[in-house]
């Protein structure tokens, strides 16, 4: 199945670094959204992005939906441990009945304390 | 309030055993999903259900039995499972419209023996 192409794959940081991941898709999606998954645990929504050039803050983390509509990337500022998890990138079409996501393969953050 | 929530949180199962698994949110959310994901994989639609009636599967064998009883429970009936069956399943719902955006459930970590 279609899926977007994120990275890096994995990151190992010293805590209190900055973070960049970014997903690309040669599809336009009218929605990006941001997951964070902790083991064993269902995926927790941090970001959702709904407009072209749309940039958008949560606390530590920003993301931006790319002018393109086909990226978006995510920056988390002075990591923690608790930042640790798996970090997933998902696109929407919202064309019609269509629900469905289209993920990225996820980026591994590890945090050094 | 943005919770989903699901039941049990494990279950570990026999191949000739029927078992199911319950999803509910009470945010009037109209779209209802069923996700399987294998570990260190993003997670994979099974089912959605939007208004109450099944609107798509994704092939998925017929093992697996979605049920929907209201606008704000979700059933996934389990019947002779395969032990490549075992993953987590996880349960989303979403509002629909422009903005519509899926938040997850803890999950039911599956095992199959």
């Amino acid at each position: 199945g279609q899926q977007l192409n994120q990275s890096p794959q994995s990151m190992f940081i010293q805590e209190g670094e900055d973070v960049s991941m970014n997903c690309t898709s040669s599809s336009i999606f009218n929605t990006w959204l941001w997951y964070k998954q902790d083991p064993g645990e269902g995926p927790v929504l941090l970001i959702a992005l709904y407009k072209a050039g749309e940039l958008t803050s949560n606390g530590r983390l920003t993301a931006q939906f790319g002018i393109t509509r086909k990226d978006s990337f995510l920056n988390i500022s002075a990591s923690i441990p608790s930042d640790v998890g798996i970090y997933f990138c998902a696109g929407q079409q919202n064309a019609g009945n269509n629900r469905k996501l289209i993920w990225g393969l996820g980026t591994s953050l590890a945090v050094n304390p | 309030d943005t919770e989903v929530t699901q039941t049990p949180k494990h279950l570990v199962m026999g191949m000739t055993n029927k078992k199911s698994l319950k999803c509910e949110q009470h945010m009037g959310h109209r779209a209802m999903y069923w996700y399987k994901q294998k570990a260190k994989k993003p997670p994979e639609l099974m089912f959605v259900y939007s208004y109450e009636k099944l609107s798509i599967n994704e092939s998925v064998p017929s093992r697996f039995s979605p049920e929907c009883p209201n606008s704000s429970l979700l059933n996934l009936h389990l019947h002779a499972l395969q032990p490549e069956d075992s993953a987590l399943y996880l349960c989303a719902s979403s509002q629909g419209g422009r903005t519509d955006t899926q938040y997850f459930g803890p999950g039911t970590r599956l095992t199959v023996l």
